[in-house]
């Protein structure tokens, strides 16, 4: 059972653009949220977060917008550039468990 | 700062056999996550230890198994290797609720 889950498996973005990554979970009881991104070979490295009592989130180039009635949050990134290419995570935590759950990702390529 | 060490960073095993994979969290974490990411999958929830504690286990057979250090390094164990215990084992530590910080992780093929 996938509480996360991440449709779209890869998304290919001309530079400059934005891109548009996507995240739907069925767990109403999360209320935390974060984006990693992945390089080959390297571990995850965390992007942003957002927690259950914001809709918006935003840091520079990237932003998560969370709409807790539809389950979904989705990640923005404007410009997006070629070295944004990497594979995205998104993750969800439910209070007090501390254990996060993971999205199947997504490969991004940006190209130029 | 030293981020998360994990050894080693390939590791080939024979079914059958058992592996260890260890990981060293950053100074002052107290808290480490095991993540599984097999081929073509996201990252699963392995085990989750905390000041020398199992807290968590995800959907994982007791084969799976580990412990955490009084320095706070973990260990992970797998018994009796099957050929689609192959993956890329993750290992994060967390200073608290909010942020994990992965290692690079171990690359285990069992053959």
């Amino acid at each position: 059972d996938q509480q996360v889950k991440q449709n779209s498996p890869s998304l290919s973005v001309q530079e400059g653009r934005i891109s548009i990554l996507n995240c739907d979970y069925t767990n109403s009881m999360f209320d935390y949220f974060l984006w990693y991104k992945k390089y080959p070979a390297e571990g995850p490295t965390f992007l942003i977060s957002i927690s259950s009592i914001k809709d918006k989130n935003e840091d520079g180039r990237f932003t998560v917008f969370l709409n807790k009635s539809a389950k979904h949050l989705s990640l923005h990134i404007v410009p997006s550039q070629p070295g944004d290419s990497a594979v995205y995570f998104c993750a969800a935590s439910e209070a007090g468990t501390y254990k996060y759950i993971f999205g199947t990702g997504t490969r991004l390529k940006v190209l130029a | 700062e030293a981020g998360v060490t994990q050894s080693p960073t390939h590791l080939i095993k024979t079914r059958g056999q058992q592996a260890t994979l260890r990981c060293s969290p950053i100074s002052g974490h107290t808290s480490v996550y095991w993540y599984q990411q097999a081929l073509g999958l996201g990252l699963q929830f392995l085990l989750w230890y905390d000041e020398g504690e199992e807290r968590n286990r995800g959907n994982f057979p007791p084969r799976f198994s580990g412990r955490q250090f009084p320095n706070y390094s973990s260990e992970l164990n797998v018994n009796a290797l099957e050929l689609e215990d192959s993956a890329l084992y993750l290992c994060a530590s967390s200073p608290g609720h909010g942020l994990l910080f992965f290692g690079s992780g171990t690359q285990l093929s069992v053959l």
